[in-house]
């Protein structure tokens, strides 16, 4: 199993530049979800999904879109590029069987930086 | 006050040192993970522990649910164990959400 992968790992945008974030998982998981980290912080979620067609707001969405039309992949578009959302950004992925004594299986990151 | 606090921020440790690494929330929790992420960013999870005590191989993490507060201990440290430890607490109620705390910087030295 590859895990959770995540394209690109580094990434440069002019603000207002829009891109997505991809990320996809082979272990089937139901529960996927997007963080930022950045210093000083403990990871923030973004957006989360439940399942195939369903998407929820975390604690930071604003400036962010996501869609989830497989269980394997889950995109998260930037749609105005903001110097703001410079940042380290997780997908990370988990079962929902047997929750909420669940693994978490993080991506490697994507470090995005808006000048 | 942020809901997920670790202490210490910052730790440096001699190799063969026993370390601890402290955490404490402020929230009814259904659950705790440690994470461990080295440099160049890779996050992976230590431990999810629910009650009691948890240990693989030099590593143990303790959680008291009655005093909101967990410890990951690391016996005979190595300079491979320098990473960031995270403390995550699973918030309870439908999506079980994490809160993560600000994370441990471990430098143990040879």
């Amino acid at each position: 199993n590859a895990g959770v992968t995540q394209t690109p790992k580094f990434q440069v945008l002019k603000t207002g530049q829009s891109m997505t974030l991809q990320c996809a998982q082979d272990m089937n998981h139901e529960y996927m979800s997007w963080y930022r980290q950045d210093p000083g912080m403990g990871l923030r979620l973004i957006h989360y999904s439940v399942g195939a067609g369903i998407t929820d707001q975390g604690e930071v969405p604003n400036g962010y879109n996501v869609s989830r039309s497989t269980t394997e992949d889950f995109p998260l578009r930037l749609l105005s590029a903001a110097p703001s959302q410079t940042s380290v950004y997780f997908c990370a992925s988990r079962t929902e069987r047997g929750a909420p004594y669940n693994e978490q299986f993080f991506g490697p990151g994507t470090r995005l930086t808006v000048l | 006050k942020n809901e997920v606090e670790q202490s210490p921020q910052n730790l440096t440790a001699q190799e063969g040192e026993f370390i601890t690494i402290n955490c404490s929330y402020s929230v009814g929790i259904s659950a705790l993970h440690w994470l461990q992420q080295h440099p160049g960013g890779g996050i992976v999870s230590l431990f999810m522990l629910s009650s009691g005590k948890k240990k693989h191989g030099r590593l143990i993490a303790t959680i008291n649910i009655q005093e909101k507060h967990s410890s990951l201990h690391i016996t005979a440290s190595h300079p491979r164990d320098s990473a960031v430890y995270i403390c995550a607490v699973v918030y309870g109620g439908a999506t079980n959400k994490l809160i993560f705390g600000t994370g441990t910087l471990l430098a143990v030295q040879p």
